[in-house]
């Protein structure tokens, strides 16, 4: 009953370092997402991939990139982290499409991300 | 005007009592509506999706008017359980995107 995995739970880096989170869901789903959830400003989405081999811009990309390696793993990259950077990530998988408009999305525990 | 609009509370409720959360949405194409619960540093849960008809699960029950846009969370008989943040969520039509809500913290005080 994994559902979606995330990793690292925790993470601290100096501002300039560069560092990938890991996303992997074992539901079969087409699309997955990445958000970011900062006090007072609600989930916002970074990326996503509606299928294996397709990534789109969500509303705050900047600073990002992803990679939809497979149908199961969905990672993001900060290449140069900022302190603005600093916030907890959530990725997400379902199965929207072919008329499943009403699938929700699964999260996993989220990654609590520090930037000093 | 945000997309989806919720009053972020706090509501502090006694247990047993009735509390319900309106949100309200700006896009009329909007086609998918849920509830989602987030317990303070976890991950958001699926509460319930609204249904046009209405719908309930239990002690919650959801409904949607989309003549007004908006869609209301009714919480019975209130538990200790309970306390937490209440997402409003929105799927546009053909989208393949959910737009969040920036919650309805509750607490239910014993």
């Amino acid at each position: 009953n994994a559902g979606v995995t995330q990793t690292p739970k925790f993470q601290v880096l100096k501002t300039g370092q560069s560092m990938t989170l890991q996303c992997a869901q074992d539901m079969n789903h087409n699309s997955m997402y990445w958000y970011r959830q900062d006090p007072g400003m609600g989930l916002r989405l970074i990326y996503y991939s509606a299928s294996e081999g397709t990534t789109d811009k969500g509303e705050v990309p900047n600073g990002y990139n992803v990679s939809r390696l497979n149908k199961r793993e969905f990672s993001l990259r900060l290449e140069s982290a900022a302190p603005s950077q600093t916030s907890v990530y959530f990725c997400a998988s379902s199965e929207v499409g072919r008329g499943n408009s009403n699938q929700p999305q699964h999260f996993g525990d989220g990654t609590r991300l520090s930037i000093l | 005007r945000k997309e989806v609009e919720q009053d972020p509370g706090p509501f502090n409720v006694p247990e047993g009592a009735t509390v319900a959360f309106n949100c309200t949405y700006s896009n009329s194409a909007s086609q998918s509506f849920f509830w989602y619960r987030q317990d303070c540093r976890k991950e958001p849960k699926l509460l319930m999706s609204v249904y046009s008809s209405g719908n309930e699960d239990g002690r919650f029950t959801a409904q949607l008017n989309r003549a007004s846009q908006y869609i209301s969370l009714l919480i019975r008989d209130s538990k200790l359980s309970d306390s937490a943040t209440y997402l409003c969520v929105v799927r546009d039509f053909g989208n393949e995107k959910l737009t969040f809500g920036t919650g309805t913290r509750l607490t239910i005080i014993p």
